[in-house]
């Protein structure tokens, strides 16, 4: 089945303690992206990748960090975690990196940091 | 900039009512847009897109959404809504710029409750 997984897809912590956020996809995807979901906000893009080895920040990268070392995984890393980042982020792919292709999403992964 | 409004935060329907949830974008040139849904729960599902030709698309469960140039819109609307439609709506628009060929912008949502 085509899909997009993330884990956790709970997490509670505390502030200071590193964690990463896993997500893979099944379908050869070029595009992979992660977004935050808060309320009365919507989505909103934090990180992007074009290809392995090619990210870039999208509009709320600050406290995240990401790497692409493989096509089909692409973990969002929070070195130091705050309250501010207590959301709920979505990884999401698509075929290729034009803005025709649809997105899939994950389930995705609700953390809070206490 | 590129924006896109839900003007509606919650809508209450009966079940077997009709249904329209607004869109209103702002962009410069001819968008390529979305409406997605998250049941509870859920990651978010695409319901229907449009690029260009027919401005009245049709989508998955019953949902259609016409694209309306001059008033920058693309609302979507279902006949007649079931009980598993209440969900959270999603509204997005597709634009390229630079490098982020593939960035989406999101409303704020629309929560949509159906009563019995």
């Amino acid at each position: 089945e085509a899909q997009v997984t993330q884990n956790p897809r709970y997490l509670i912590t505390v502030t200071g303690k590193k964690l990463t956020v896993t997500c893979s996809q099944n379908m050869n995807h070029e595009y992979m992206s992660w977004y935050r979901q808060d309320p009365g906000l919507g989505l909103r893009q934090i990180y992007y990748s074009m290809n392995v080895e090619v990210t870039d920040k999208g509009d709320v990268p600050e406290g995240y960090k990401v790497s692409r070392k493989e096509k089909r995984n692409f973990p969002l890393i929070l070195e130091s975690p705050s309250p501010n980042q207590t959301s709920l982020y979505f990884c999401a792919s698509s075929l290729s990196v034009g803005q025709q292709y649809e997105q899939y999403f994950g389930p995705g992964t609700r953390l809070t940091v206490t | 900039a590129q924006s896109v409004t839900q003007p509606d935060i919650h809508i209450t329907v009966s079940e077997g009512a009709s249904l329209e949830l607004r869109c209103n974008y702002s962009y410069g040139a001819t968008p390529y847009l979305f409406w997605y849904v998250q049941s509870p729960g859920q990651g978010l599902q695409l319901l229907l897109k449009y690029f260009s030709g027919d401005t009245l698309v049709q989508g998955i469960k019953g949902f259609e959404a016409e694209f309306k140039r001059s008033q920058s819109s693309f609302n979507l609307r279902k006949p007649s809504v079931h009980w598993s439609d209440a969900a959270e709506y999603f509204c997005a628009v597709g634009f390229s710029y630079g490098g982020a060929t593939n960035k989406l912008i999101f409303g704020t949502g629309t929560l949509l409750a159906v009563q019995p």
